[in-house]
C-alpha cells in the first residue's frame, strides 16, 4: 500500500459546526503533515507530526486542532470556521522527518472544503 | 530563508510541441533538495523527480527532463512532446533538510495541452 487517503473528499461546513477529516497511511512512515491549499495558490504547511508527536505548528488558528492517534492516522478537527478556511486541505507522510526532505513526501488527494 | 520562484503563471500549448517549465530558487544551504510536482484536476501531488544539491547532472525520464544548473540556481523542467495529459499544474519545491524539514512550494504553473 502505497497510498495516502483522505476523508471525506468533499466537505461544506456551517461556521458553528465541528468536523474532522481524516487521514490514513499504511506505508510505515512516522511523519506526517497537513498542508492547506488555496485556489491557484501553492500548499502551505500547517502541521508537522514526527512520531506521533507535534513537531511544527506554523502558527495555525486554534480552530485548526490537529490530532495523530497513532502512527497510521492523523486528523485535524475543525471548529467555528470561517467562509476564508474554504480550500484544499492536503495530508502527506514521509519514511520520517529527515528522509521526508530529502526524499519527498507522499500525498494524499486532499479533502475540498467549503464553509459557508 | 527559502525561496522558490516560478514565474510563469500559465502556459498554453498545442499537443506535441515542447515546453519549459522555469524554477528559480533561492537557500542559503549549501544542502538541499528540489522537487517537481505535478497536481492534476483530482488535487494530489504526483511526485515527479528529486535533486540533490550536490549532484548537477541532468535527468531525462521519457518525454520529461530536468535541468538542473546551480550557477544561476534554477532547476527547469521540460517537457517534449506534450500530450493532453500532462495538464496539470506543476510545482517545483525545496527542502533543506538540516534547517526546516518542510517543503517550500513555488507559486506553481498550470500548464494546459490543446488538442
Amino acid at each position: 500500500d502505497t497510498e495516502v487517503t483522505q476523508t471525506p473528499k468533499h466537505l461544506v461546513m456551517g461556521m458553528t459546526n465541528k468536523k474532522s477529516l481524516k487521514c490514513e497511511q499504511h506505508m510505515g512512515h512516522r511523519a506526517m503533515y497537513w498542508y492547506k491549499q488555496k485556489a491557484k495558490k501553492p500548499p502551505e504547511l500547517m502541521f508537522v507530526y514526527s512520531y506521533e508527536k507535534l513537531s511544527i505548528n506554523e502558527s495555525v488558528p486554534s480552530r485548526f486542532s490537529p490530532e495523530c492517534p497513532n502512527s497510521s492516522l492523523l486528523n485535524l478537527h475543525l471548529h467555528a470556521l470561517q467562509p476564508e478556511d474554504s480550500a484544499l486541505y492536503l495530508c502527506a507522510s514521509s519514511q520520517d522527518l529527515g528522509t521526508g526532505a530529502f526524499a519527498g513526501y507522499t500525498f494524499g488527494s486532499g479533502t475540498r472544503l467549503t464553509v459557508v | 530563508a527559502q525561496k522558490v520562484t516560478q514565474a510563469q503563471t500559465e502556459i498554453s500549448v498545442v499537443e506535441k510541441e515542447d515546453v519549459t517549465l522555469d524554477c528559480v530558487y533561492e537557500t542559503r544551504d549549501t544542502t538541499y533538495y528540489l522537487f517537481w510536482y505535478k497536481q492534476p484536476p483530482s488535487g494530489e501531488l504526483v511526485f515527479l523527480i528529486r535533486r540533490n544539491s550536490f549532484d548537477e547532472q541532468n535527468e531525462i525520464s521519457g518525454r520529461y527532463s530536468w535541468n538542473f544548473q546551480k550557477s544561476t540556481s534554477s532547476f527547469n523542467f521540460t517537457i517534449t512532446a506534450s500530450q493532453v495529459v500532462d495538464s496539470a499544474v506543476y510545482f517545483c519545491a525545496l527542502s533543506d533538510p538540516y534547517n526546516n524539514n518542510d517543503m517550500r512550494f513555488g507559486a506553481g504553473t498550470r500548464l494546459t495541452v490543446k488538442p
